[in-house]
């Protein structure tokens, strides 16, 4: 266990929809990443906060939006849902710049 | 974009057995990182090795580093069937994020 919490485990949901994924990091931890995966392939780098900053972002389109709050904890945003969206989507909490992160479980999304 | 690439892409191996897989990568990097995951769950954390180490090791893992071919390996000895999982190298990719293999499927067989 690495005391990251990822809600929901699950999600349907259509295209064109709207969705809001939640991460809870662990305690101590002021970096937060979000990655995305698809089935077969590895995670993919969405974004980092630090501080309630992003601070870095990777090849994803301005419809994956992301916050995080003073405790923390952080959220994913995603407009206008594709069908390609569909995927394993992660966030993992570090401390600072320190190398390692630790992941949550995932929430699972289907796009229909 | 993907850094690294795992091979082989699936391994089948009965428990007991070691089990060596290779990442590849295409540019400088600070550390390399290996993860597991289980059955499309998060993934946990097994080992990092920087860029100025050659070998590291943590209970039955292995990990080597090669700079200069841009490799690094992982062993993992003496097999059990809860060794069963995807494992993934990562690399820092100098945004604060890691980059990722596709990874291998390691099975191991009672």
């Amino acid at each position: 266990e690495t005391g990251v919490t990822q809600s929901p485990t699950h999600l349907i949901k259509t295209r064109g929809q709207q969705v809001t994924l939640r991460c809870s990091s662990q305690s101590g931890h002021n970096t937060v990443s979000w990655y995305q995966q698809a089935l077969g392939q590895g995670p993919q780098f969405i974004f980092q906060y630090y501080r309630e900053e992003e601070n870095g972002r990777g090849n994803f389109p301005p419809r994956f939006s992301g916050l995080q709050f003073p405790n923390y904890s952080s959220e994913l945003n995603v407009n206008a849902l594709e069908l390609d969206d569909s995927a394993l989507y992660l966030c993992a909490s570090g401390q600072g710049t320190q190398e390692t992160q630790y992941f949550g479980p995932g929430t699972r999304l289907l796009v229909l | 974009s993907q850094q690294g690439e795992e091979d082989p892409q699936a391994l089948s191996i009965q428990e007991g057995e070691n089990a060596t897989m290779n990442c590849s990568y295409k540019t400088s990097i600070n550390n390399l990182q290996w993860y597991r995951q289980n059955s499309g769950r998060g993934l946990v954390h097994l080992i990092l090795i920087r860029s100025n180490e050659r070998e590291k090791h943590s209970g039955r893992l292995r990990v080597t580093l090669d700079t200069s071919k841009k490799s690094s390996s992982l062993l993992i000895t003496a097999s059990r069937a809860a060794d069963t999982a995807s494992y993934f190298c990562a690399t820092d990719g100098g945004a604060g994020d890691m980059r990722f293999g596709a990874g291998t499927r390691l099975t191991v067989k009672p």
